[in-house]
């Protein structure tokens, strides 16, 4: 059984672009949550969804970032017009309701 | 907010038992004390949980004390790898609910 899968694990981005960042989960899991985590920070909750569904997105920034998981296919992190300030390490994580496990995560880059 | 308090830094001696505190004293009935620890800038690893009962597994113990408001995680022999950031988190297994991860414990281990 593999693991939560995150690609890529590494983009650069200039500024102005998108960014999307992919995410498998394990099989079996319906729950995705994805974080950020900015450079000597912690990780910070920013989604969570089931499929096709939008459970929790108390910690998405209001603009630029959206956030789906279809009912086939992985768990996308979508970012507009990325800035400076978005280049962090995202993380997903997944469950099927108990302890979830996540995967490397993507860095991001915005030059 | 985190509903967890955890030791910023703590050393453990190569070989030797660490245990690692946490206090939860507003933790609910449902909820449960997950641990996580984060190697550098990895992808979190889940470690181990519970919710009134003694837990153990390969890689950790996990003591709840009989009043829910404090565990610790232990680490029967540490070794260099283990050097890590620990995070205790509380989390009802509820629909809806994420993972909500504080500033943990950094743990050293040291030869």
């Amino acid at each position: 059984n593999a693991g939560v899968m995150q690609n890529p694990r590494h983009l650069v981005r200039r500024r102005g672009q998108e960014a999307r960042l992919r995410c498998s989960p394990m099989k079996g899991h319906s729950h995705v949550y994805w974080y950020r985590q900015l450079p000597e920070e912690g990780l910070k909750f920013m989604v969570y969804l089931q499929k096709e569904n939008i459970i929790d997105e108390s910690g998405m920034p209001k603009e630029r970032f959206s956030a789906e998981f279809p009912k086939e296919g992985p768990s996308i992190l979508r970012i507009q017009q990325v800035v400076r300030g978005d280049s962090a390490a995202y993380f997903c994580a997944s469950s099927s309701g108990t302890e979830a496990f996540f995967g490397q995560g993507t860095r991001l880059t915005v030059v | 907010d985190a509903k967890t308090t955890q030791p910023p830094s703590m050393d453990c001696a190569e070989g030797r038992a660490a245990n690692l505190p946490c206090n939860h004293s507003t933790i609910s009935g449902n909820e449960y004390v997950y641990w996580y620890r984060q190697i550098h800038s990895q992808g979190p690893q889940y470690i181990i949980h519970g919710l009134k009962n003694n837990e153990t597994n390969e890689m950790a113990s996990l003591i709840i004390t009989e009043d829910r408001k404090s565990s610790t995680l232990i680490l029967p022999h540490a070794t260099l790898r283990d050097t890590a950031v620990y995070y205790c988190i509380v989390r009802a297994d509820n629909y809806g609910q994420n993972f909500v991860f504080g500033p943990g414990t950094r743990l050293s281990v040291l030869p």
